[in-house]
C-alpha cells in the first residue's frame, strides 16, 4: 500500500540549530516526492520536489530509495521557518498526491 | 504565482442541507482539480480527482451521491455535500494543476460546520 509516514508531530528547535523532519514512505514503484510547508493561516505551498533537485529557502531533501526515506533538511533554522510541513508522494503521472501526517517545526528565539 | 480561489472560506449549515464549495483558478486553465478533507490536526485526504468535461473520480470509501462534484469548465470545480451532516464537518481543500507533471496550486480551504 502507498503511505507516507511523518513519525514526529511536533519538532522544536533552537534558532541556528539544524533541523531535520524525517519522512518514510511506502510505494512499489518510483514514487515522486515532494514537501509542502504550510504558514500560520496560509495556504499549502511546495516547498520542493524531489525531481527538481533544488534548495528552496535554505531546505534540501535527498531521495533515499534504501531506505524509502526524503527526509527535509536544512543547516541552520531561522524563526521565519516555523510552519506546519508535510510530506507528500505522487504516483505516476495522476497529479494524486498522498500526505504524510505532517510535522509542526516549531522555532524559538 | 498561479492563485486558486477556494469560496467560502467558513460555512455554517444545518443538518440536512447542502452545502456548495467552489474552488477557481484565477490566472490558468486547470484540466485536473483535487478535492482533499482534512480532519483537525491530520493529514489531507484525498477524495476525488475532477477532470473538465468529464465525471470525478472517487477515492475508495468517498460516497459518490454525498459528495457531488462538477467540473464544469477549466477554471472551476465544485463539491457539494449533500444533505450534510455533523460527521461531514471538515475542513475541505481543493488544488488545481494545469496539465500532466505541472505544479499543483492549492486553495486556501473551506471549514465546514455542520450542526
Amino acid at each position: 500500500a502507498q503511505r507516507v509516514t511523518q513519525p514526529e508531530k511536533l519538532l522544536s528547535v533552537f534558532k541556528g540549530a539544524p533541523v531535520e523532519l524525517k519522512c518514510n514512505y511506502s510505494y512499489s514503484g518510483s514514487p515522486e516526492l515532494f514537501w509542502y510547508v504550510q504558514y500560520s493561516r496560509q495556504r499549502l505551498q511546495l516547498l520542493l520536489r524531489h525531481i527538481s533537485r533544488e534548495s528552496i529557502k535554505g531546505f534540501t531533501a535527498d531521495l533515499n530509495k534504501g531506505e524509502t526515506s526524503f527526509h527535509l533538511k536544512k543547516p541552520f533554522a531561522q524563526e521565519e521557518d516555523s510552519a506546519m510541513y508535510y510530506c507528500a508522494l505522487s504516483s505516476g503521472n495522476t497529479g494524486k498526491l498522498i500526505f504524510g501526517q505532517g510535522t509542526t517545526l516549531q522555532v524559538k528565539p | 504565482g498561479a492563485v486558486v480561489s477556494q469560496h467560502p472560506s467558513r460555512v455554517i449549515c444545518k443538518s440536512g442541507t447542502s452545502v456548495k464549495i467552489e474552488c477557481r483558478s484565477l490566472d490558468f486553465q486547470a484540466t485536473t482539480m483535487f478535492w482533499y478533507r482534512q480532519f483537525p490536526k491530520q493529514s489531507l485526504m484525498l477524495m476525488a480527482t475532477s477532470n473538465e468535461g468529464s465525471k470525478a473520480t472517487y477515492e475508495q470509501g468517498v460516497e459518490k451521491d454525498k459528495f457531488l462534484i462538477n467540473h464544469a469548465s477549466l477554471t472551476l470545480s465544485t463539491l457539494t455535500v449533500t444533505s450534510a451532516h455533523p460527521e461531514d464537518s471538515s475542513f475541505y481543500i481543493c488544488s488545481a494543476r494545469k496539465g500532466p507533471n505541472e505544479k499543483l496550486f492549492f486553495g486556501s480551504g473551506t471549514q465546514l460546520s455542520v450542526l
